[in-house]
Parts: C-alpha cells; structure tokens; sequence
C-alpha cells in the first residue's frame, strides 16, 4: 500500500520553461512534506520542505504548493536548467507512535530540462 | 566538515555471504537512518538508531538483517546469508535532534548479489 504517490516516472521540460511535479498521499497523519533531489550514484539532496499549516513555501526557483483537502503537493520549478535533471523524490513524515523519526518516500520523477 | 560518509561504496556479495554496510553520521549527529532503494523505486525505512540503541526497526525484515550503532565508531547494517533480492541500494542519513526534518543522506552502498 504506497502512502505516497508520484504517479509521473518521467517529464521532458525545455530550459527556461516550468517544470511542475506532482505528489499524492494517503495518510492524513502526515504533516510535514519534503522534496528531495538525486542525482545517479549519489545520495539524495533535501531541496525544500512545507508543513501541513502552510499551503505554500517558496526558495529561489523552487516553490512547493499543498492542497490538505486534496492530500496533494507539486513542486514547481522556474525557469528550468539543464542542472536541474535529476529524479525528484517526494517524501512525507508525520507524527503518530514513531511515525516522526521516518520519511515515506514516493517513487520518485526523472526530470530531464532540455537545452 | 565532512558529511554522511557510507562505505563501501559498492559491494559485491555472492549468495549465502555476509555484507557489511557502514555509515558514519556527520559531526554532531546522534541519530542515523537506514533506507534501501530497489531499482526502479523508492526509498523505503529501514531502521533508525541512536547510539547504542534501535529506536525503531519497523522497516528491517525479520530475518538476516541486523543494524547496530556502538557508541565509538560507525553504524553498522548487516545482512547475513545474502539473496539476489537484496541487490539494492543502501542509504544512510543522520541528523542532529530526532525527526525527519534535519535530514543528511550519505552517498550510499551498492550491494549487488551474485
């Protein structure tokens, strides 16, 4: 049962353009949202993060939107950069047991922004 | 100020050996995670440990696999009696309180099973 969901394995972007990846989950115990990048043979890197009492948090290119009533989060990237393909991965935590000292990851979206 | 360092970096086992994963946590941190990604998805929890405690091992498979982290040296993630199936890659992360939040991932161990 994946509790997190990106149902896109891939997108093609062209530079300079908007990249918008998407991420859904199930569990309304979850309260705290991360997207992390990873580029091949390294780990992955936090990127930006967003808590259930904000519906948006934004960082340079990257904005991250969540809709609670949804169970639905995207990350937003403008413009795109070649840099900036990778595989995204979202991830949630919540609080609830031990709930809190893990992340439940998605199954991640390659990005590929095309010069 | 050197991060989350995993090694080896890739290990190559054959079926029935013993692999050995190591993780030091960066400076300052106590609390290490253990994730494994298997081709083509996700990171998935393994266990999360403090020194010389598991806190929590919800994700570990109940046989063969062990995860230690002695209070002088690195985390250990043993597993034993290897399977093709545990061909995956390993992640560590630590942080410095407890909680999902102050994430730091380490590069990661390539097991691949003969």
């Amino acid at each position: 049962d994946q509790q997190v969901k990106q149902n896109s394995p891939s997108l093609s972007v062209q530079e300079g353009r908007i990249s918008i990846l998407n991420c859904d989950y199930t569990n309304s115990m979850f309260d705290y949202f991360l997207w992390y990048k990873k580029y091949p043979a390294e780990g992955p890197t936090f990127l930006i993060s967003i808590s259930s009492i904000k519906d948006k948090n934004e960082d340079g290119r990257f904005t991250v939107f969540l809709n609670k009533s949804a169970k639905h989060l995207s990350l937003h990237i403008v413009p795109s950069q070649p840099g900036d393909s990778a595989v995204y991965f979202c991830a949630a935590s919540g609080w609830g047991d031990n709930a809190g000292n893990m992340l439940t990851f998605g199954g991640g979206t390659r990005l590929m922004v095309k010069p | 100020n050197a991060g989350v360092m995993q090694n080896p970096r890739h290990l190559v086992r054959r079926r029935g050996q013993e692999a050995r994963l190591r993780c030091s946590p960066m400076k300052g941190h106590s609390h290490v995670y253990w994730y494994r990604q298997l081709p083509e998805e996700g990171l998935k929890f393994m266990v999360y440990l403090q020194k010389e405690n598991i806190i929590d091992e919800s994700g570990m498979p109940k046989e063969r696999f062990s995860a230690e982290f002695p209070k002088e040296g690195p985390s250990i993630l043993r597993i034993q009696q290897v399977v093709r199936g545990d061909s995956a890659a390993y992640f560590c992360a630590s942080s410095q309180g407890r909680g999902a939040y102050g994430y730091t991932f380490g590069s990661g161990t390539r097991l691949t099973v003969v």
